[in-house]
């Protein structure tokens, strides 16, 4: 089982809608991301909390709104999503700083479909 | 620019058999590599990695991965596949200078056949 929790496990949405995803680790990490996977694809790098502190953001549409309410939950909000949008939502986590030795605990993500 | 190859898109391989899933990279400094495995409806899983030392690394589930700094490859190994271990794997690289996202390949899916 995996120590990175993400709920919803399944979303459907509308075009129109305001949803938001959730993440929880509690490994005392202090790095925690958002990535989007397609299908068959590798992950993208949406966004990178650091100790709180947004650290990255990969030039995402601003349809998508990240929020680190404390250390050990991540929230990824969203709102007037395309059909494009539809993926694998994935939350991981660090132990310290992004540019470290340390491996990525990946949930098992929110599958998202956009109608 | 920091890169990496995962030049198969599909491996099979007969139960019993060895494994072998195919990474190379390219960095300005010295690497952190990095295998993941992911299985259908699943995130990605943590396997192994290589920061520095040992050559040789040992993961989870069996597998290792012998790095190769002439040849710039991590491939994965195990030397008796087993059926559950077919899924999807990724090998993923970090420079180790500065600060680099971790990048991954295009991920390579194992078949295991009975």
């Amino acid at each position: 089982d995996t120590e990175v929790t993400q709920t919803p496990k399944h979303l459907v949405m509308g075009m129109t809608n305001k949803k938001s995803l959730k993440c929880e680790q509690h490994m005392g990490h202090r790095a925690m991301y958002w990535y989007k996977q397609k299908a068959k694809k590798p992950p993208e790098l949406m966004f990178v909390y650091s100790y709180e502190k947004l650290s990255i953001n990969e030039s995402v549409p601003s349809r998508f709104s990240p929020e680190c309410p404390n250390s050990s939950l991540l929230n990824l909000h969203l709102h007037a999503l395309q059909p494009e949008d539809s993926a694998l939502y994935l939350c991981a986590s660090s132990q310290d700083a992004p540019n470290s030795r340390s491996p990525l605990h990946f949930g098992n993500g929110t599958r998202l479909t956009v109608t | 620019a920091q890169s990496v190859a995962q030049p198969e898109d599909q491996v099979n391989v007969a139960e019993g058999n060895p494994l072998t899933v195919k990474c190379t990279y390219s960095v300005s400094g010295n690497p952190y590599l990095f295998w993941y495995v992911q299985y259908p409806n699943r995130g990605l899983q943590f396997l192994l990695k290589y920061i520095t030392g040992d050559n040789l690394v040992k993961g989870s589930y069996g597998f290792e991965a012998e790095f190769n700094k002439s040849q710039t490859s991590f491939h994965l190994k195990k030397p008796s596949a087993l059926v559950s271990d077919s899924a999807l794997y990724f090998c993923a690289v970090r420079d180790s200078g500065g600060y680099n996202k971790l990048i991954f390949g295009a991920g390579t899916r194992l078949a295991v056949h009975p």
